[in-house]
């Protein structure tokens, strides 16, 4: 099935700080959502990119899809205390969704 | 309020003890899903279902059935479960652009 690969596992920084998870595939992508999970909760619907190139901002945070379609990212600039959670992308192909294996944010005070 | 509701939301059970776990949404969302959660594997589909009747096998089908009776509930039935089945699991439902996730059923096979 499809492979999506996610870095970093695990990221710490400190409040402020900005940080990154990139998603990378091996195939052209026709899209990419990306989610977020607190500890405890349950998986939270961020933003879907279908564009080629395409760059979007919710506050804080950047989402990019890349120019050949085959990897993504999120970025988020000066951490806060409420970004801790774990952050996932996640892929449709044919009828399947497939998520990559995520990356768990820790922001230290 | 737009939710998708699962229960039980926490489970013990013994192996080979049949169980069931409802899912419930009120979006009338015609695609819903089942995923397990486990440590450094990410989420990952079980059944999926396109519509009533439809359903189609995910990545991880093997001990796990699915029914698609109403448009609004996907129980996920585990006819004989084993430990390796001690998984965190959520039912999502889906629009052509996102998917609503339920809370999640912690379920633990002894």
């Amino acid at each position: 099935g499809q492979q999506v690969m996610q870095i970093p596992q695990y990221q710490h920084v400190q409040e402020g700080e900005d940080f990154t998870t990139y998603c990378n595939s091996s195939t052209t992508l026709s899209n990419i959502q990306w989610y977020k999970q607190r500890p405890g909760g349950h998986p939270v619907f961020l933003i879907q990119l279908v564009k080629s190139g395409e760059v979007k901002k919710q506050k804080r945070l950047t989402f990019q899809f890349g120019e050949a379609k085959k990897n993504s990212s999120l970025h988020i600039t000066a951490t806060q205390t409420t970004d801790v959670g774990t952050y996932f992308c996640a892929v449709l192909t044919g009828n399947q969704f497939y998520f990559g294996t995520g990356t768990s944010l820790t922001v230290i005070p | 309020e737009a939710q998708v509701t699962q229960n039980p939301r926490y489970l013990i059970t013994v192996t080979g003890k049949k169980l069931t776990v409802t899912c419930s949404q009120n979006m009338n969302h015609e695609y819903m899903s089942w995923y397990r959660q486990d440590p450094g594997l990410g989420l990952r589909q079980i059944y999926y279902s396109m519509n009533v009747e439809v359903t189609d096998k995910g990545d991880v089908p093997e001990g796990y059935k699915v029914s698609r009776k109403e448009k609004r509930n996907f129980p996920l039935i585990l006819e004989s479960p084993s430990p390796n089945q001690t998984s965190l699991y959520f039912c999502a439902s889906s629009t052509a652009r996102e998917q609503y996730f339920g809370p999640g059923t912690r379920l633990t096979v002894t």
